[in-house]
């Protein structure tokens, strides 16, 4: 089945500068790479999405990568803010026969004020 | 759109008994889905529905560990007998999945706690 591995573990910035979390995964059928934002004792939730037809999508100050032939994929937050501070959990969904999502171990971002 | 709806939002309860933790998923989505977090582990899914029918329940632990799904609008995760190693937050989410990847909504999840 897939393998999606997250780093770094714990992350923390200055506020305003920039955070980048990596993640790689291991089947190459994997099409589809949300990255959710979890803030302590809440939910998931999307904050970005990729599809393996798009090199890199951007949302303000959030972007997303993606390198299908490394199958790696990268989450970018720029100008950080307080409020950033979560854990973040990339994701991985396999379109062969597994068809789940399969999230990695996730990044605790401490934005520093 | 309420969104996904789980219940209880907490759960106490003493080794050996039976629990039931519930779910709505949102109104018109097709696949349901059943994680459990914890420290140790992170995110991880026991089981999904997609039309009601269970898909994969690789991920439930043991025969303790049983879900249904009688209509598109509710399903139930059941413990039975419940074990201190099974405290965690169960959240339910669901997706339309009109291709089979699509984003997955979360609830608000059901912390459990087994004494």
């Amino acid at each position: 089945g897939e393998n999606v591995e997250q780093h770094p573990s714990t992350l923390s910035v200055q506020e305003g500068d920039s955070a980048v979390i990596k993640c790689t995964y291991s089947d190459s059928a994997s099409n589809y790479f949300p990255w959710y934002k979890q803030e302590l004792g809440k939910r998931p939730q999307l904050i970005i999405d990729i599809r393996s037809n798009v090199g890199e999508k951007k949302d303000q100050r959030i972007a997303v990568t993606l390198n299908k032939t490394a199958k790696h994929f990268s989450l970018h937050i720029t100008e950080t803010q307080p409020e950033d501070s979560a854990v973040y959990f990339c994701a991985a969904f396999s379109s062969g026969s597994a068809r789940q999502l399969t999230f990695g171990s996730g990044t605790q971002l401490t934005v520093l004020p | 759109d309420a969104g996904v709806i789980q219940s209880p939002r907490h759960e106490v309860t003493e080794m050996g008994q039976e629990v039931t933790l519930r779910c709505k998923p949102i109104s018109g989505h097709n696949s349901l889905f059943w994680y459990r977090q914890t420290m140790m582990r992170g995110l991880e899914l026991l089981i999904y529905f997609n039309n009601n029918v269970p898909i994969d329940d690789s991920g439930m632990p043991e025969d303790r560990f049983s879900a249904k799904m009688p209509n598109a609008s509710f399903s139930t995760l059941k413990i039975q007998p419940s074990e201190p190693r099974d405290s965690a937050v169960y959240f339910c989410a669901s997706s339309l999945d009109r291709e089979g990847a699509d984003t997955q909504y979360f609830g608000p999840g059901t912390r459990l706690t087994v004494l």
